[in-house]
């Protein structure tokens, strides 16, 4: 069964370096999403990509974050500046368009910034 | 912009018993779609049921049903003979359909769990 893929599964980083969250979606999905959840708390968008651009972000996804497909499989997430707040675990999702179609989510990777 | 809330942060059910967890969203838009995903302890976010909000029927998927209430603005799934193998998170989720971004605005989560 396909499946999103996401690494590293467990990053740690400290406060102020950039990281980088690597996924591979679904090979025949259009629709790209990051998603975080800080630890006890909801799922929040942060972004989502389409046809090489992002289609709506979210007031969290700022200009410290960016997104990137670098080739035909990967997709990835930026945050140049790490703050302590971004500590989160982190999921990547893929669909195959409008409609319906469920989302298929990674297993996440879980950034701690110390 | 669309909310939703899941208003138990935790819930037990006997193992083999029946458990409805609740959820409610605001909207002003008519057509629009609704989740249930389940969150085991791996953390990955698993699709449990859909329910377009034009069909009346209400979406059954084996042990695990809706009961989609539009004019309520109310989607509540119940889980009929639970196993051990339920207990997780299950959040209720969004998505508009007039929505470019196709995002998915997820409510506050309840905490399933199953007493042997």
């Amino acid at each position: 069964e396909p499946e999103v893929t996401q690494t590293p599964s467990h990053q740690v980083t400290q406060m102020g370096q950039e990281v980088i969250l690597r996924c591979v979606p679904i090979s025949n999905h259009l629709y790209f999403y990051w998603y975080r959840q800080i630890l006890g708390q909801k799922v929040e968008f942060l972004v989502s990509f389409y046809n090489n651009e992002i289609s709506e972000k979210s007031e969290i996804f700022d200009d410290q974050f960016s997104v990137e497909r670098p080739d035909g499989s990967n997709f990835t997430l930026k945050i140049r500046s790490t703050k302590l707040e971004d500590s989160a675990m982190y999921f990547c999702a893929s669909s195959e368009g409008q409609g319906v179609g469920e989302a298929f989510f990674g297993q996440g990777t879980r950034l701690t910034v110390v | 912009a669309q909310t939703v809330t899941q208003s138990q942060p935790e819930m037990s059910v006997q193992e083999a018993e029946t458990v409805t967890l609740s959820c409610t969203y605001d909207t002003s838009e008519s057509d629009y779609y609704l989740f249930w995903y389940k969150q085991p302890p791996s953390r990955q976010m698993i699709l449990v049921i859909r329910q377009e909000a034009y069909k009346q029927q209400n979406a059954t998927e084996n042990r695990f049903s809706v009961n989609f209430q539009k004019a309520a603005k109310s989607f509540s799934l119940k889980i009929s003979d639970s196993q051990l193998g339920d207990a997780a998170m299950y959040f209720c989720a969004y998505r508009s359909v007039n929505n470019a971004g196709n995002m998915l605005t997820f409510g506050g989560g309840t905490r399933l769990m199953v007493k042997p």
